[in-house]
């Protein structure tokens, strides 16, 4: 069965700190993986995807995620946390054959001042 | 870019009543979906929303439950049929427009649903 793992419910960082939120993923075939953010009263907004090419995907407001398919992970990143980028993350994957997205359960950023 | 809009943002029901949450797209689009978001959970695929035929639903819901339409290419509407405290929720809709693996997928900002 397709799945996506997010094993952190919270992360808590200090701003300035890197940061990482973790995602492992298992489909059959392809993934397309994509991060989304989501803000307090607002829609998801795509952060960054991965379709093919460079394992290093660079996104919106600093951030990257490398995929790995040894590991089947697509850990995001960001060197320096702003407070701003506190908000609730999802690692989603697409599998083409069905054509859906399946999401993780989520990961609550807190990037402490 | 699309951008996607959901009436009503929220709404406090009671239960045994029925509720249509509308979805509008601000330009055609080939896939319409609608999430559900339950507190502290990820999203859950309710279905897809097939224009000019019946909605293709996912495992664990059914169309008596949460008819959906979709009259064209740019709307849709979600009904969550003959509530119970466990339907409330946040409800997403969604659109893609097919064609290339590049095409990403929009949300609208929710719907969300408090059932007493």
């Amino acid at each position: 069965a397709q799945s996506v793992a997010q094993p952190e419910d919270q992360v808590n960082v200090a701003e300035g700190n890197p940061l990482t939120v973790k995602c492992t993923y298992s489909v059959s075939g392809n993934p397309y993986l994509f991060w989304y953010v989501q803000y307090p009263n607002r829609g998801l907004q795509v952060l960054l995807k991965y379709i093919t090419g460079d394992n290093l995907v660079k996104g919106s407001y600093g951030f990257e995620a490398e995929f790995n398919k040894s590991q089947t992970s697509f850990h995001l990143k960001k060197p320096s946390a702003l407070v701003s980028d506190s908000a609730l993350y999802f690692c989603a994957v697409r599998v083409v054959r069905d054509d859906k997205i399946i999401f993780g359960k989520g990961t609550r950023l807190h990037i402490l001042p | 870019s699309a951008v996607i809009s959901q009436k009503p943002s929220r709404d406090i029901c009671q239960r045994g009543t029925s509720l249509t949450i509308q979805c509008q797209v601000d330009s055609q689009v080939t896939m319409m979906f609608w999430y559900r978001q339950q507190p502290g959970q990820s999203l859950t695929l309710i279905a897809t929303a097939n224009q000019g035929s019946e909605a293709t639903y996912e495992s664990g819901f059914v169309i008596d439950k949460f008819p959906i339409s979709r009259p064209n290419l740019t709307f849709s509407t979600l009904t969550v049929s003959n509530m119970s405290p466990e339907d409330s929720s946040i409800y997403l809709c969604s659109a893609r427009t097919s064609g290339s693996i590049h095409n990403e997928q929009f949300f609208g900002p929710g719907t969300r649903l408090t059932v007493l």
